[in-house]
């Protein structure tokens, strides 16, 4: 199995963007995916397949992948974005593995 | 609309077997996986496995292998996980999501749609 690492915590002001990072060896050879969890609810699906957002979630949200590196952008920051954000990957057998989650505050 | 509903809080003691279970609605059971994720107090999501209804494949953690065990029952679209014996480190809540999984430029596996969670409590 490997590790995704991210960032504890990111503060950011509202109207800011934010750039929540993830980095693991296996990035550049599979698809990562990015989850939003406000306390006491379940995640949501913000971005899969590195840069496709689903239905649903709003266009300031964005990912990019540079190779062992990704990086969930949220452009233009509201109150209603804090909450932790989750990477994930999986190997190639189907084994999923979820980074240590970031803490966005909005300031 | 897609649809996972979890069965509700468990209180149970040191020792004690537990199955909790997840039922989907709104699209075709067998076509898609469900995995399985446990969040401690404070902490972070932990996958644990995932099965595939349709033909019962499973895939489990190393983390978990050996310690809960996955399953499904496609008459009642409904998957389960299931502890023999549970330890006062197993309180959590486990959420049961839908798992997408194929290929196109790479392979994919990830989880669109997640059920509210299990709150499940060991005390002695």
């Amino acid at each position: 199995s490997y590790e995704l690492t991210q960032p504890p915590s990111v503060s950011v002001s509202p109207g800011q963007t934010a750039g929540i990072t993830c980095s693991g060896d296996a990035l550049s050879r599979q698809y990562t995916y990015w989850y939003q969890q406000k306390p006491g609810q379940a995640p949501i699906l913000v971005i899969y397949k590195d840069t496709e957002r689903p239905s649903g979630i709003p266009e300031r949200f964005s990912g990019s992948n540079s190779g062992t590196t990704v990086t969930l952008t949220i452009s233009g920051v509201q109150a209603e974005d804090e909450a932790d954000y989750y990477c994930q990957s999986a190997d190639s057998s189907g084994t999923y593995v979820f980074g240590g989650g970031t803490k966005l505050t909005v300031l | 609309e897609v649809q996972l509903v979890q069965s509700g809080a468990e209180v149970k003691k040191p020792g004690e077997s537990l199955k909790i279970s997840c039922k989907a609605s709104g699209y075709i059971f067998i076509d898609y996986w469900v995995g399985w994720v446990r969040q401690r107090p404070g902490k972070g999501l932990e996958w644990m496995g995932i099965i595939y209804p349709g033909d019962s494949d499973i895939k489990y953690s190393p983390s978990f292998q050996g310690q809960v065990t996955i399953s499904a029952d496609k008459s009642i679209r409904t998957a389960y996980l299931q502890w023999s014996s549970l330890k006062a480190s197993d309180g959590a809540v486990y959420f049961c999501a839908r798992g997408q999984s194929g290929v196109d430029y790479k392979t994919y596996y990830y989880m669109d749609v997640w059920s509210t969670g299990t709150t499940v409590t060991v005390t002695s």
